[in-house]
């Protein structure tokens, strides 16, 4: 069964400093990729997709791909309060349109 | 203006009885969807949707029947509820063959006692 695997579980950053996820997948057909963020009560947002190797900013937030390794990862900078959410990786393939979702990352930014 | 609106927000129910959860899109997209949240489980996908017509189904129990009415609705009925199915319910929606990131409601939260 194809998987993305999501890491760390959770994470506590100091405000302003970087908080980075990662996300590795089970099968190298994964070829589109998003990152998603949820704060509590509401439904998930989409943050980024990034679909070529290397890496993608906007603003404060920085993905990074590679297919060859299966890995993709997400990067914030100067950590905001308002950053503290649950993070989301999702990735599809170019055969279906299935989206497969990581388990997701709780992140606390500490003021 | 919430473009993606789920209804109702909080649903209460008795096990064994039967709900409908409310989903409509104005975001002119051409497939909608089903995902469940839990302790147990972050986010599981249940069903798609595109153009009114079943895409993909993920869900063991023929129990949760999603309904298209018109091509911008989905609504999820579910019955003979269980104690497990308590969980908050998301709609979402996407345009395949464009950016394809998935919008979503604000969820459904559903209980059974």
């Amino acid at each position: 069964q194809q998987k993305v695997q999501q890491s760390p579980e959770s994470l506590s950053v100091p405000e302003g400093g970087m908080a980075s996820f990662n996300c590795t997948s089970s099968d190298r057909n994964f070829q589109y990729f998003w990152w998603y963020r949820q704060h509590s009560g509401e439904g998930p947002k989409a943050l980024m997709s990034i679909f070529s190797d290397g890496d993608k900013k906007e603003g404060r937030f920085t993905a990074h791909l590679n297919k060859a390794s299966l890995h993709v990862s997400l990067h914030i900078r100067d950590s905001q309060p308002s950053d503290s959410a649950l993070y989301f990786c999702a990735a599809r393939m170019d055969s279906n349109y299935q989206l497969i979702w990581g388990s997701g990352t709780k992140l606390i930014i500490k003021p | 203006d919430p473009k993606i609106i789920q209804k109702p927000k909080y649903l209460v129910a008795v096990t064994g009885s039967e709900k409908i959860l409310i989903c409509e899109q104005y975001l002119g997209h051409n497939a909608m969807y089903w995902y469940r949240q839990s302790a147990k489980k972050p986010l599981e996908f249940m069903f798609s949707y595109s153009y009114q017509k079943l895409m993909d189904n993920q869900t063991a129990s023929s129990r949760f029947q999603p309904q298209s009415s018109k091509k911008n609705h989905l609504d999820l009925q579910i019955t003979a509820l269980k104690p497990d199915d308590s969980a908050t319910y998301f709609c979402a929606s996407s345009q395949l063959g464009g950016s394809e990131t998935l919008y979503f409601g604000s969820g459904t939260r559903l209980t059974v006692l």
